[in-house]
Order: C-alpha cells, then structure tokens, then sequence
C-alpha cells in the first residue's frame, strides 16, 4: 500500500505570495491532518479534516487554510507569505481520526520564505 | 490543555549502550501515546504506540510503557545501534469516543549513536 505523499516537497516563496501544498493520504483513510514544523516552535498541529469537513483547527491565523476533496486529498494553502512561515509543512492520515488510530505522516513540504 | 514533556538532549551513546527517554505528559481523561521517530530529511514514522493504562507498545527492540499513576511513557531499548541515531518525540491523542486524532507533541530529542 502506498504511503502518504506530499508535493511539492521543496519549494522557494518571497515575502507576500501564496502557496498551496498537497497531500495524498494512504487508501482507505479518510482523515488528513497537516502540522508545521520549525525548529523554534517544534510540531504544531494546523487542522484536521475528515470527509470533507474541517473537525480541529489549531492557533494559526486565518492566512492558513485547508481543504478536503471526496477521494480524502487535501490542500492546504498560506496566503500572504511572512518569513516566520518557512516551515516543513506535514501532513498525516488516518482510517478514521479516533484517537487511539494512528497517524502516518508524508514526507513533508520544506517551504522557505524570502 | 494537553501537554507533553521529554527530557532534555541531544544525547550521545555508544553502540550497545542502553537507551532511556524520557517523557511525561498531562491530559485530561485517557489519552493514547506514541513514540514517533525522525530520520535527517524524511517526515516522521510511527515508533510504537500504547492506548491505554499499563500497555506496553514494543517495536524494532524499542519499548515503552504506558503509566498512568506517573503520567510517563519512558522509551527504552536495551542496545543501540549507529542506526537509531534520529529525532525521537513523545505525543498523545485525546481518545474520549468520537474525539478527534489531533496529535500534541513534546519537543524531540536528538540521539546520536557513535560506533
């Protein structure tokens, strides 16, 4: 079965612009969560969605958002680039999101900011 | 809020040393934990997991145990090799029914392995 993918997985931004990352979740899983992560402020949870519906959302301002489409793939877009947004961007799937599930994380997307 | 708590690093090792790290956490109700590791460039693979009190989650010669009268989930393993030498991190879930999967982590710790 293969994993979960994520692309582009590097990508350069200047100050202003927006990007939009993707992730593929592993068949079957119908739950997708994206996390940044910075070697300040470590792994922090962005949002979870799951069928299509956003079910969590973390402490990010409203320049980061999220989509889910039918077939469980998500986008997640940052509008508006600053240069604290250069981050490995993750994103992880699982069945159900339950709690006890576990979550299989994608490669990640390495955004920098200029 | 939830929280999770790892001891501080990096640490270094010798091959065939052993391993403890730790990690405690607060939450409310009964959450499920995991150890989750991170190689240089890659996202992050699923050590092992425990979902509920005195679980033993084992895996690749790792273990760690779910204590619920300390709020700790200390990883062990009994000889390291140069190979683990990677990012380990502690999290936790909130596993009330129908609650969500939203992961809080500790910050990581690096270890290194000399041969």
């Amino acid at each position: 079965k293969a994993g979960v993918t994520q692309t582009p997985r590097y990508l350069i931004k200047t100050r202003g612009q927006q990007v939009t990352l993707s992730c593929s979740p592993i068949s079957g899983h119908r739950s997708v969560s994206w996390y940044q992560q910075t070697p300040g402020q470590g792994l922090q949870f962005l949002f979870e969605y799951f069928s299509e519906t956003q079910r969590n959302k973390g402490n990010f301002p409203g320049r980061f958002s999220g989509r889910q489409f039918s077939n469980s793939r998500s986008e997640m877009n940052v509008s508006t680039l600053e240069l604290g947004d250069s981050a490995l961007y993750l994103c992880a799937s699982s069945l159900a999101g339950h709690g006890t599930d576990t979550q299989y994380f994608g490669p990640g997307t390495r955004l920098t900011v200029l | 809020g939830n929280s999770v708590t790892q001891m501080e690093g990096p640490v270094t090792l010798s091959e065939e040393a052993f391993l403890t790290i730790n990690c405690t956490y607060t939450a409310t109700g009964y959450p499920s934990l995991f150890w989750y590791v991170q190689y240089p460039g890659e996202g992050l693979q699923l050590l092992l997991k425990a979902t509920k009190a005195d679980d033993k989650g084992s895996n690749k010669g790792f273990e760690a145990t779910y204590r619920k009268e300390t709020t700790s989930f200390h990883l062990e393993k009994g000889s390291v090799q140069v190979s683990d030498s990677a990012v380990y991190f502690c999290a936790l879930s909130d596993a009330r029914t129908g609650a969500n999967s939203k992961l809080t982590f500790g910050k990581g710790i690096t270890l290194s392995v000399r041969p």
